[in-house]
């Protein structure tokens, strides 16, 4: 079955600081992929999105591209703020209409510090 | 009112209490989804509604019960829960489409101490 794969963590890095959290998955057929953020004491929020391969996501400073040929969508950002500071989950969409299923790493903790 | 809505935010209740989780989304989606986020444990999903027909339970416990009365609200009774059943508990919601893949929004969680 579908499956996603995040790095271990957490992640401690200073402020301004570049991140990368790798994410890589396993899929049958074309699956879109996504990355969520989960601030403390919230729910999980849409950070950005790719639906095909190459396509670039991109918000708030971060970015993820879809790799077809690795199965993977980092996510990267030059330079990390406090705010940052979250729970990071990778996941993915696969299937249309009612077969469509919604698969989720485990997430990873970052904490920024000033 | 946006997006979706849960309530309450905090729940506290006894292991022979009944009591009842509330979502509620304005985005016009037909689809909505229960999930548990325990600490240092993966995001499990235990129910799937697609246009208010239950197709997943992912083996969850009777001790919840989901209700889905249309497509805008969802509920999820809870009846003799044990205190490893305290969690945080996340709705969500989609708008299934047949041509492409769609991402899922939140609620911000209520979050469930049984004591």
């Amino acid at each position: 079955g579908d499956s996603v794969t995040q790095m271990e963590g957490p992640v401690t890095l200073s402020e301004e600081a570049f991140l990368t959290i790798n994410c890589t998955y396993t899929a049958t057929g074309y699956p879109s992929l996504f990355w969520y953020v989960q601030y403390p004491g919230e729910g999980l929020q849409l950070l950005l999105k790719a639906t095909k391969a190459d396509d670039k996501g991109s918000n708030k400073g971060f970015e993820a591209t879809y790799r077809k040929e690795t199965t993977s969508f980092h996510l990267e950002k030059g330079s990390v703020q406090v705010s940052d500071s979250a729970v990071y989950f990778c996941a993915l969409s696969e299937g249309t209409g009612a077969n469509s299923k919604l698969t989720f790493g485990k997430g990873i903790t970052l904490s920024v510090r000033p | 009112e946006t997006g979706v809505t849960q309530t309450p935010r905090h729940l506290v209740m006894g292991m022979t209490n009944k009591k009842s989780l509330k979502c509620e989304q304005h985005l016009g989606h037909n689809a909505m989804y229960w999930y548990k986020q325990s600490a240092k444990k993966p995001l499990e999903l235990m129910f799937v509604y697609n246009f208010k027909e239950q197709t997943e339970n992912n083996s969850v416990p009777s001790r919840f019960s989901p209700e889905c009365p249309n497509s805008s609200h969802l509920f999820l009774h809870l009846h003799t829960l044990q205190p490893e059943d305290s969690a945080l508990y996340l709705c969500a919601s989609s708008h299934l489409d047949r041509k492409v893949n769609t991402e899922a929004f939140f609620g911000q969680g209520t979050r469930l101490t049984v004591v």
